[in-house]
């Protein structure tokens, strides 16, 4: 069974730029992955930054950007404020109806 | 503004039925696809299952560990969507969330409803 791999953890300055990734135990990630990304904070829901690989929801910051980077889908962030420590999410759509997500990142803003 | 309010969350036992609604406000809920995704205490996100819209065919589709058990429905009259959960077992034990989709991606998701399973 494929694994949606992503970083367990990840540590910026704050004004600094980091990007963090979300792979497969197994092959490439494409755009008919329909990769996209979420933000979540203790004890609050999710919420969308990314989807479609490259387009960010509403009322997300232009800070957010998503690619594929090589062979895997990618977020960056740029300007990183204390208010990014979250821990993100991935999800891959894999065919057949089914989507998987990632194993998270959480990221420290410090 | 689009909102989504789940209920029906609760303790149940190992091999009980829990029957968890989402009431979707703020968009044409017939026309959209929504998802349930699931996150155990500590744990990760967890894709539970999918539907599409009645006009995209209705179809559901569902993760492996609750295939067979879990089944997604909806009531576009009252713009309400189900998640009928069989055969509870311990690890069902999460937070469950509804979500609205934009392609095979989640977009707006609601605040969660608890789930426990225990003895």
């Amino acid at each position: 069974q494929t694994v949606v791999t992503q970083e367990p953890s990840f540590s910026v300055s704050p004004g600094g730029t980091v990007t963090l990734t979300c792979g497969l135990s197994s092959g490439s990630v494409s755009t008919t992955y329909y990769p996209s990304w979420y933000q979540q904070t203790p004890g609050q829901a999710p919420r969308t930054l990314i989807y479609n690989t490259n387009t960010r929801s509403s009322g997300v910051p232009d800070r957010f950007s998503g690619s594929i980077l090589g062979n895997k889908a990618a977020l960056t962030i740029t300007g990183a404020q204390a208010n990014d420590e979250s821990d993100y999410y991935c999800i891959l759509y894999m065919g057949s109806g089914i989507s998987v997500f990632g194993g998270g990142t959480k990221l420290t803003v410090l | 503004e689009v909102q989504l309010v789940e209920s029906g969350g609760g303790s149940v036992k190992p091999g009980g039925s829990l029957r968890l609604s989402c009431v979707a406000s703020g968009f044409i809920f017939s026309n959209a696809w929504m998802s349930w995704v699931r996150q155990a205490p500590g744990k990760g996100l967890e894709w539970v299952g999918r539907i599409k819209s009645k006009t995209d065919g209705g179809a559901t589709d569902y993760a492996a560990p609750v295939k067979g058990r879990f089944t997604i429905s909806r009531d576009d009259s009252n713009n309400t969507l189900y998640l009928q959960m069989n055969s509870l077992k311990t690890e069902d034990t999460a937070i469950y969330y509804c979500t609205t989709n934009n392609y095979y991606s989640m977009d707006v998701w609601g605040q969660g409803t608890t789930v426990t399973v225990s003895s």
